[in-house]
């Protein structure tokens, strides 16, 4: 049981530049989400999708796409890399999208470099 | 916007000493959740308080929730070196909101 794994952990990226980044949980949670967390901001939620086939914009959306691939599987497109998305992405999962036992699991995180 | 403010922001101590984190909001949560990060690594569930006033203890760490469901707080007892690391708060209703953490180091 692996939990949530995401791929890469590292990347370096030029301005302009596309990427992937990809997700997975073996849990059957029914909701995921994307994070970048930045020095002194906290967590700031980008995308999540509260069920398999819905997805919704989180705080931070502009300049991210997602798609929720399968159940197990959610990933986050940057279609033109600009350096204010340098950060670190955490991919998260949960049983339920809200209410009293809304506890989400984490992967290790892509430290993502945009020069 | 639900806010959470956690303090202090950064914490310094020395190996055996006890201390609180605080986690505050304006907003009422259905639940909130501590996650503790190490250095490079993702957020990890320590524990989810649900009930207002409720306390839990987890080997020297004990969490209380608010009697309003507003605010939370963290106390550790004799921390130690591996207690070291980032400690978030996250209120529940529908989304989860993130307080910014408190980041604690504690020295041999």
């Amino acid at each position: 049981n692996a939990g949530v794994t995401q791929t890469p952990k590292f990347q370096v990226l030029k301005t302009g530049q596309s990427m992937t980044l990809q997700c997975a949980q073996d849990m059957n949670h029914n909701s995921m989400y994307w994070y970048r967390q930045d020095p002194g901001m906290g967590l700031r939620l980008i995308y999540y999708s509260a069920s398999e086939g819905t997805t919704d914009k989180g705080e931070v959306p502009n300049g991210y796409n997602v798609s929720r691939l399968n159940k197990r599987e959610f990933s986050l497109r940057l279609e033109s890399a600009a350096p204010s998305q340098t950060s670190v992405y955490f991919c998260a999962s949960s049983e339920a999208p809200g209410g009293a036992r809304y506890e989400q699991y984490f992967g290790p995180g892509t430290r993502l470099t945009v020069t | 916007t639900q806010l959470l403010e956690q303090s202090p922001q950064f914490l310094s101590i020395q190996e055996g000493e006890n201390l609180t984190v605080y986690c505050n909001s304006s907003s009422v949560f259905s639940s909130l959740q501590w996650y503790r990060q190490e250095p490079g690594e993702g957020p990890v569930l320590l524990v989810t308080v649900v009930t207002g006033g409720e306390v839990k203890k987890l080997k020297r760490l004990t969490f209380q929730f608010g009697d309003a469901r507003k605010d939370s707080s963290l106390h550790i007892t004799a921390a130690q070196p591996g207690d070291t690391g980032l400690y978030l708060c996250g209120g529940s209703n529908y989304k989860l909101t993130f307080g910014k953490g408190t980041l604690l180091t504690v020295n041999p």
